[in-house]
């Protein structure tokens, strides 16, 4: 069964600190990775990741996937409170059609 | 324009009744999904229709009975409702080789007292 951890669970932080969310994952037929930001509704989609090694950026935010070690991480640097959020992160699979299996996110909460 | 809507929005009713979620995109995508996502934020994916086919029914309870009568549109029909079902659902919708990511719905919160 395809899985998928994220680390830490949750964390605090002050405005203006760098924080680094992990995301591994156990999949078979690998498609992409996807990172997504849930506020108080729906996900919405922040990076997709297929390539070892290529950093996505938009922002403060970037991530970087790493195939042969079967991570990723998601970078926020000089963080603010819009930033506070439950940060998903998803995997891909070509299980016969698009299929996402998600972590169970990191809850971020930055304090001004 | 919302991409992908769902009504309703909330959704409070008692046990044993049936009730219907509907989900709508305008964004062209050819594949439609059901999500659930449970009272400690894990979602999970129910059901996944490609151009009004089912695709993915990840063993979800018969109670639970999704219709997609043309591929902007997937419904999700849930009979007998139980406590358990209560959740918040997100319908999404991605191209079908989900290149893009999905884009989700705002949810519908189903309460069952």
């Amino acid at each position: 069964e395809d899985k998928v951890v994220q680390s830490p669970l949750s964390l605090v932080v002050h405005e203006g600190d760098t924080v680094t969310l992990n995301c591994s994952y156990e999949v078979t037929n690998f498609r992409s990775l996807l990172w997504y930001k849930q506020e108080k509704k729906a996900p919405t989609f922040l990076f997709m990741l297929t390539s070892s090694g290529i950093e996505k950026k938009s922002g403060r935010l970037s991530s970087i996937l790493d195939k042969k070690e079967l991570f990723s991480i998601l970078n926020i640097t000089a963080t603010q409170t819009g930033d506070s959020a439950v940060y998903l992160c998803a995997v891909s699979s070509n299980f016969g059609n698009e299929k996402l299996t998600f972590g169970t996110g990191t809850r971020l909460t930055i304090i001004p | 324009d919302t991409a992908v809507s769902q009504t309703p929005k909330y959704l409070v009713t008692q046990m044993g009744n049936d009730k219907s979620i509907k989900c709508e995109q305008n964004l062209g995508h050819d594949t439609m999904y059901w999500y659930k996502q449970d009272s400690k934020k894990f979602l999970k994916i129910m059901f996944s229709y490609n151009n009004k086919e089912l695709i993915i029914n990840e063993t979800v309870p018969n109670r639970f009975s999704p219709k997609s009568p043309d591929k902007a549109h997937l419904n999700l029909h849930i009979n007998s409702l139980e406590l358990g079902d209560s959740a918040v659902y997100f319908c999404a919708s991605s191209q079908v080789t989900g290149l893009g990511g999905a884009f989700f719905g705002q949810g519908t919160r189903l309460t069952v007292v």
